[in-house]
């Protein structure tokens, strides 16, 4: 079956990295996606990795590692408006057509 | 600006009364799709559309109607809307084939209340 999991919750401080983590299974995998989302608010896309290894744009990273079905977000130098809904979404690519399966998201909460 | 534009922001509603939600799009995307956020339970897939004319169901496309007659709009029937479809709803789009690392684009999100 279709499955991703990550943390429900993480409270970080202000300055500091934190690491959310992502795991997955789905049969036909054609890509990782990463989402920050606002409460109330529309997600809003961060990152894309569809080969394993890190991609990084500026304070955000994200790593894939396909043989273990596991992605993490790294985020740097935290600030007070990076506290969202983290959501890792992978793409399914079968029969031709294309489903993008979500996570439940981690609430990330930074303290100052 | 390139954007996807769903209407209307908030709905309040009855039990059984048709409703539509329209989603537009303007970046020439091929890939078209539904979600409903719910607390504790993610973004779920309702219905998704490949192409014009291409809609499927995705995973939870119960009491939910779509239809691609364009390329730009994806509008959201709900026939005889029930409690328990009170949500957040969000389309969004994307590329495919020629654009693989094309991200979804979302909308600003309907939120949909059923009484």
């Amino acid at each position: 079956g279709q499955n991703i999991d990550q943390p429900t919750e993480m409270t970080a401080t202000e300055g500091a990295i934190v690491q959310i983590n992502c795991t997955y299974q789905t049969s036909g995998f054609n890509g990782l996606f990463w989402y920050q989302q606002h409460a109330g608010e529309a997600p809003t896309f961060l990152s894309y990795n569809v080969l394993d290894g890190l991609e990084e744009k500026g304070r955000f990273s994200s790593f894939l590692s396909r043989s273990k079905g596991y992605s993490y977000l790294l985020l740097k130098e935290l600030q007070m408006k990076d506290s969202a809904s983290y959501l890792c979404a992978v793409r399914d690519l079968t029969s031709g057509t294309y489903k993008y399966i979500f996570g439940t998201g981690t609430r990330l909460k930074v303290l100052a | 600006e390139a954007q996807v534009t769903q209407n209307p922001r908030y709905l309040i509603t009855v039990t059984g009364k048709k409703l539509t939600v329209t989603c537009s799009q303007n970046m020439n995307h091929e890939y078209m799709s539904w979600y409903r956020q719910d607390p504790g339970l993610g973004l779920r897939q309702i219905y998704y559309s490949m192409n014009v004319e291409v809609t499927d169901k995705g995973d939870v496309p119960e009491g939910y109607k779509v239809s691609r007659k364009e390329k730009r709009n994806f509008p959201l029937i709900l026939e005889s809307p029930s409690p328990n479809q009170t949500s957040l709803y969000f389309c969004a789009s994307s590329g495919t084939a020629s654009s693989y690392n094309s991200p979804l684009h979302f909308g600003n999100g309907t939120r949909l209340t059923v009484t």
